[in-house]
């Protein structure tokens, strides 16, 4: 079955240090691929998203994510974290080949990103 | 614009009440989605439409109802609300028409069925 795998459910790193959150996804062919965060209360916001060409995709706050075939693997990172990133972190996936107006977007379980002062 | 707007931020409801979750948008999208959010699982797709008049069901869309009547709203109800529907619950909108558009989503819901 298709899915989206994100290996860590709670990450802790302290300001200004360097943060790298890990998906993985399990389709056959190379899907169209997502970062949204949401900090507490709040709805989703995208960062980036993936869908051909450069594999080093550059998001909004500084955020990036590269695609990697081999792996099947679509890893967010930043630098250096702010307090101000403290949220939940979800990777989602649309299967290659969806219907551009019907496409489905499938979420992974979410990482929780805790920021350390 | 406002975006993506949902009504109302919570909500407290007995087993078997009913009742409606309101979403609108005002930048004239096509597609509107519902998801629920528990936690360790991620949001899940319940309901979408592609446009006024047309709607499909998501994972899990037992126990919910949706319409489009309008382009701007798209309204989800609980016909007998259940514990198990305890969630928090985001609207979502797009264009319709290239592979991949932003989805925007609303502040959400948050449902408690004691």
């Amino acid at each position: 079955a298709q899915s989206v795998t994100q290996p860590d459910i709670h990450i802790t790193v302290s300001e200004g240090a360097s943060l790298e959150l890990r998906c993985n996804y399990s389709y056959g062919a190379t899907p169209y691929l997502f970062w949204y965060a949401q900090s507490p209360g709040q709805g989703l916001q995208l960062l980036l998203k993936y869908f051909s060409g450069d594999t080093l995709v550059q998001g909004i706050k500084g955020f990036e994510a590269e695609f990697k075939r081999s792996q099947s693997s679509f890893n967010l990172r930043k630098p250096s974290v702010h307090w101000s990133d403290a949220a939940e972190y979800f990777c989602a996936v649309v299967p290659e080949g969806s219907g551009a107006g019907s496409y489905q977007l499938t979420f992974g379980k979410g990482t929780k990103l805790s920021v350390i002062p | 614009n406002a975006g993506v707007t949902q009504t109302p931020k919570f909500q407290v409801l007995k087993t078997g009440q009913s009742m409606t979750l309101q979403c609108a948008q005002d930048m004239n999208h096509e597609y509107m989605s519902w998801y629920r959010q528990d936690p360790g699982m991620g949001l899940r797709l319940i309901h979408y439409s592609v446009g006024a008049g047309i709607t499909d069901q998501g994972e899990v869309p037992n126990g919910y109802n949706v319409s489009r009547s309008t382009t701007e709203d798209f309204p989800l109800r609980l016909l007998s609300a259940a514990p198990s529907q305890t969630s928090v619950y985001f609207c979502a909108s797009r264009t319709r028409g290239l592979l991949g558009e932003t989805q925007y989503f609303g502040p959400g819901t948050r449902l408690l069925v004691l």
